[in-house]
């Protein structure tokens, strides 16, 4: 079955760009729709943004200027950056998938294990 | 933003007895095109990733056991364990996704009393 395991460098300091990628094994990204959504105490879970295969993405206004989700289909791959990060940005990651034929904004049916990032200096 | 809010903040059922957990829409997240309500509601234990155990509502997902139920429409939604197991300890969750952004409930915590 279809496994997604997010990956990062770890901590990050403020005002720096939090990089994540998603990689997805025992099946294709392709004709999807892939989210990142974020889980910390203070705001409980949070849907960041997504993407479909072809390109399209969707963000979460509250942080859309900061905000760039991108897919790599050869490598079954999907990424986030999320730039000028501060102490609110700290949190479990998750990568997600939208289940076929459902809502692409959720109806998650496939989630990573969560990569756990702290902001700090 | 579609604001989602759960009720009540967490509940202690006794085992094999019925849990109950609300959850209403700022909006409704019914679409009329397809009469389908965007509304999922999932499941999430500790250090692990949040389960989904239903979608359109009321659409169990796969191996997901029938004692769960989901119903509603609208702006009112309701999950029901039927019969609390000691696994069924975990925090719950709905989720719409008929806007964006998608947006959850602040979790209800289901404990055994």
């Amino acid at each position: 079955q279809v496994q997604l395991q997010e990956s990062g460098p770890g901590p990050v300091k403020p005002w720096e760009t939090l990089s994540l990628t998603c990689t997805v094994s025992g099946g294709s990204i392709s004709t999807y729709y892939w989210s990142w959504v974020r889980q910390s105490a203070g705001k409980g879970l949070e849907w960041i943004g997504r993407i479909h295969t072809s390109g399209t993405t969707n963000y979460n206004p509250s942080l859309k200027s900061r905000l760039t989700v991108s897919v790599d289909t050869s490598k079954n791959q999907f990424s986030l950056k999320l730039s000028s990060v501060t102490a609110a940005d700290t949190a479990v990651y998750y990568c997600a998938r939208a289940q076929a034929g459902g809502g692409t904004l959720g109806g998650f049916d496939v989630w990573g294990q969560g990569t756990m990032v702290t902001v700090s200096s | 933003d579609i604001v989602m809010t759960q009720s009540p903040d967490s509940l202690a059922v006794s085992l094999g007895e019925r849990a109950t957990i609300n959850c209403k829409s700022s909006q409704s997240v019914l679409y009329s095109s397809n009469n389908k309500n965007y509304l999922a509601w999932y499941q999430q234990k500790p250090g692990q990733p949040p389960k989904l155990l239903f979608y359109w509502a009321s659409t169990r997902e796969s191996g997901v056991p029938d004692r769960f139920s989901g119903s509603g429409s609208g702006t009112d939604f309701t999950l029901s364990i039927s019969s609390l197991q000691a696994e069924d300890v975990a925090v719950y969750y709905c989720q719409q996704y008929y806007a964006s952004p998608g947006t959850f409930g602040q979790g209800t915590k289901v404990e055994i009393k």
